[in-house]
């Protein structure tokens, strides 16, 4: 079956502006979770979407946003962006809830954002 | 705040060594999990541990997950150039709440 999809892979963005990234779970899979990866603060956890209700939030400020639409897809809006927005976002999909005792996340590659 | 805290955070080995991943925490954790994740992809899962003491193989890897549930390792023996990658450990705290990433193991193994 087809895997995790997102979209756009590599992007540049200046300050001030606002980015929007997508992401399409394997098919089936309910839960959508995004991540922050950057080099040495490993990967730090966004949000997690299942049936269109966010369910968990990191410690990420108001500009990072979510959402999730009825047939499982996600998106997440940054606004206002800062330098050090620039990382690569993760999303991972799930069939459980997550956290689970014995649920696999199913990560895309990415989408790499540098903010100049 | 709970963290899972890695090490060594980089390794650079000759083929054929062993070597060892630790991933350690003050709290208790339900559930571990390892991830490798191979340059422009995406994590991808290894193993998960549950039970205290649970040893698990893969091939030439070797995870454990600590009787206490709050530290694990991950063992390769006789490493190969294929094994090169970032190695995360993931844990689901036992009061619930989020999966928590350690900040990785970039592991190259040099042929």
């Amino acid at each position: 079956k087809a895997g995790v999809t997102q979209t756009p892979r590599y992007l540049i963005k200046t300050r001030g502006q606002q980015v929007t990234l997508s992401c399409s779970p394997i098919s089936g899979h309910r839960s959508v979770s995004w991540y922050q990866q950057t080099p040495g603060q490993g990967l730090q956890f966004l949000f997690e979407y299942f049936s269109e209700t966010q369910r968990n939030k990191g410690n990420f400020p108001g500009r990072f946003s979510g959402r999730q639409f009825s047939n499982s897809r996600s998106e997440m809006n940054v606004s206002t962006l800062e330098l050090g927005d620039s990382a690569l976002y993760l999303c991972a999909s799930s069939s459980h809830r997550v956290p689970s005792n014995t649920g696999e996340l199913f990560f895309g590659e990415g989408s790499r954002l540098t903010v100049l | 705040t709970q963290l899972l805290e890695q090490s060594p955070q980089f390794l650079s080995i000759q083929e054929g060594e062993n070597l060892t991943v630790y991933c350690n925490s003050s709290s208790v954790f339900s559930s571990l999990q390892w991830y490798r994740q191979e340059p422009g992809e995406g994590p991808v899962l290894l193993v998960t541990v549950v039970t205290g003491g649970e040893v698990k193989k893969l091939k030439r890897l070797t995870f454990q997950f600590g009787d206490a549930r709050k530290d694990s390792s991950l063992h390769i023996t006789a490493a190969q150039p294929g094994d090169t990658g970032l190695y995360l450990c993931a844990g689901v705290s036992a009061q619930g709440g989020k999966l928590i990433f350690g900040q990785g193991t970039e592991l190259s193994v040099k042929p």
